[in-house]
């Protein structure tokens, strides 16, 4: 089955670091590049980190990503308060043959 | 920098086609990759598919039987129809430049979406 899980909601404090996490399969995660998108309230989703850990120019070095296996992770450190966001990791399935997003998660910065 | 609008009617009914338009801006549709995504309210992102400068398209399986995506060079444009809706094609429609550089999922920039509802 083709499916990339995120926990729903997640929640910090304004300078503390949260952690998202996106668990997938040797199908998805174990065998191609994540991507992470943020999506604020409202708005398009904008372009996070691509191949695993590399910043489009412009994205704040806050935004780190990692990956080991089939699961990938999405660093947010310095939190701030327009990090509010729902957040989606993104990558190709080659069981599903096609893109593959995980089910977002809801930051909310407390 | 590259822009991106869609247009195209907000409201389709149940068994006819939803037709959308990608109006590209700021730089030249040529040479790239082009998409569709939808978000249902509330809900996550699905990759529709995308299409190439030189026509060639690629469609997400579960979609591929409703869908077509067309590309016009010379309106800076590209099109998605989709055929025999249902309430459950309501979503917000995205086009978006991707994948880029080789990296399936990798989609900058996005347009601001159109939201698409199906009722009679």
């Amino acid at each position: 089955q083709s499916v990339m899980t995120q926990p729903p909601s997640a929640s910090g404090t304004p300078g503390q670091t949260v952690i998202i996490s996106c668990s997938g399969t040797g199908s998805n995660i174990g065998s191609n590049s994540v991507k992470w998108y943020q999506q604020l309230p409202g708005t398009a989703p904008k372009i996070l980190i691509y191949n695993n850990y590399q910043r489009p120019s412009g994205v704040p070095d806050r935004f780190s990503g990692s990956k080991s296996g089939t699961s990938a992770s999405l660093a947010i450190s310095g939190l701030q308060s327009e990090d509010e966001a729902a957040y989606y990791c993104a990558t190709w399935d080659d069981h599903l043959n096609g893109v593959l997003f995980g089910g977002g998660t809801k930051l909310t910065v407390l | 920098q590259v822009q991106l609008q869609e247009s195209g009617p907000g409201l389709v009914r149940p068994s006819e086609t939803l037709s959308l338009t990608c109006t590209v801006s700021g730089g030249f549709i040529s040479g790239d990759y082009w998409s569709w995504i939808r978000q249902p309210p509330g809900m996550g992102l699905e990759w529709i598919g995308y299409i190439h400068y030189s026509g060639s398209t690629h469609y997400t399986p579960s979609l591929r039987s409703r869908v077509a995506m067309s590309l016009d060079a010379s309106k800076q444009q590209f099109s998605l129809r989709l055929t025999s809706v249902t309430a459950a094609d309501r979503a917000v429609y995205y086009c978006a430049r991707g994948p880029i550089a080789g990296y399936e999922g990798w989609f900058d920039p996005w347009g601001q979406g159109t939201l698409v509802t199906i009722s009679s």
